[in-house]
């Protein structure tokens, strides 16, 4: 099974809504990241929370952490079209070079 | 700023085929990676590199080569293309390690005839 995982699978709302993604994991964590990845393009981070962190903000995306039930959430306030993409969560362990991602959750904001 | 460029954008091959990715980087960062995303899925780590001439395996690393030469380089050798194979291969860089954000290229695309 997986060691990160998104849910829901795939989410659909309409522009000015608020949506939230989550992400379990089932080891130790240094941090968590998330990430967006829109069509036909490569990830870009849209935050980091480290283990010690319980939220961080960045403009209209709020990421929450829980270590001690291992996850987290990123939530997403006045949604518009262009938040359209794959968001993933990706963790790393303890002195490791290695991240692993999640499969993604899918996001589809209509006008 | 810096970027990530991936060569080539398409890559289209016959089975049995040895194929050839390249990354460059010129945010000078150390740590280099290579994963593979399936149509639907996520990420899966095939090989990485901590510095000029590393190379480490990631989950995925059978059926791949990867090669560190330079400090701003990481290549990616598919040895044996499989039937029907169909996969987005990203690159990505960082300044260290697992902790720090990942800066990925656009991908290549792998479709084997």
């Amino acid at each position: 099974s997986q060691l990160a995982e998104e849910n829901p699978w795939a989410l659909s709302v309409h522009e000015g809504e608020s949506v939230t993604v989550n992400c379990s994991y089932k080891t130790s964590i240094t941090a968590l990241q998330w990430y967006r990845q829109k069509s036909g393009e490569g990830p870009a981070q849209l935050i980091l929370i480290r283990s010690n962190e319980r939220e961080k903000r960045n403009g209209r995306l709020r990421a929450t952490l829980d270590t001690s039930s291992q996850s987290s959430s990123l939530s997403i306030t006045a949604t518009r079209c262009e938040d359209t993409a794959v968001y993933f969560c990706a963790i790393a362990g303890t002195g490791g070079y290695k991240v692993v991602f999640g499969s993604g959750t899918r996001l589809l904001v209509s006008p | 700023g810096g970027i990530i460029t991936q060569t080539p954008k398409f890559l289209i091959g016959q089975e049995g085929q040895k194929l050839t990715l390249k990354c460059q980087q010129n945010f000078n960062h150390d740590t280099m990676y290579w994963y593979r995303q399936d149509s639907g899925k996520g990420l899966r780590l095939i090989y990485y590199s901590i510095t000029e001439n590393d190379l480490q395996k990631g989950d995925l690393s059978e059926g791949y080569d990867a090669s560190r030469e330079k400090k701003s380089s990481f290549s990616l050798t598919v040895t044996s293309a499989q039937k029907n194979e169909m996969a987005v291969f990203l690159c990505a860089s960082s300044t260290w390690g697992g902790e720090d954000e990942q800066y990925f290229g656009p991908g290549t695309r792998l479709t084997v005839l």
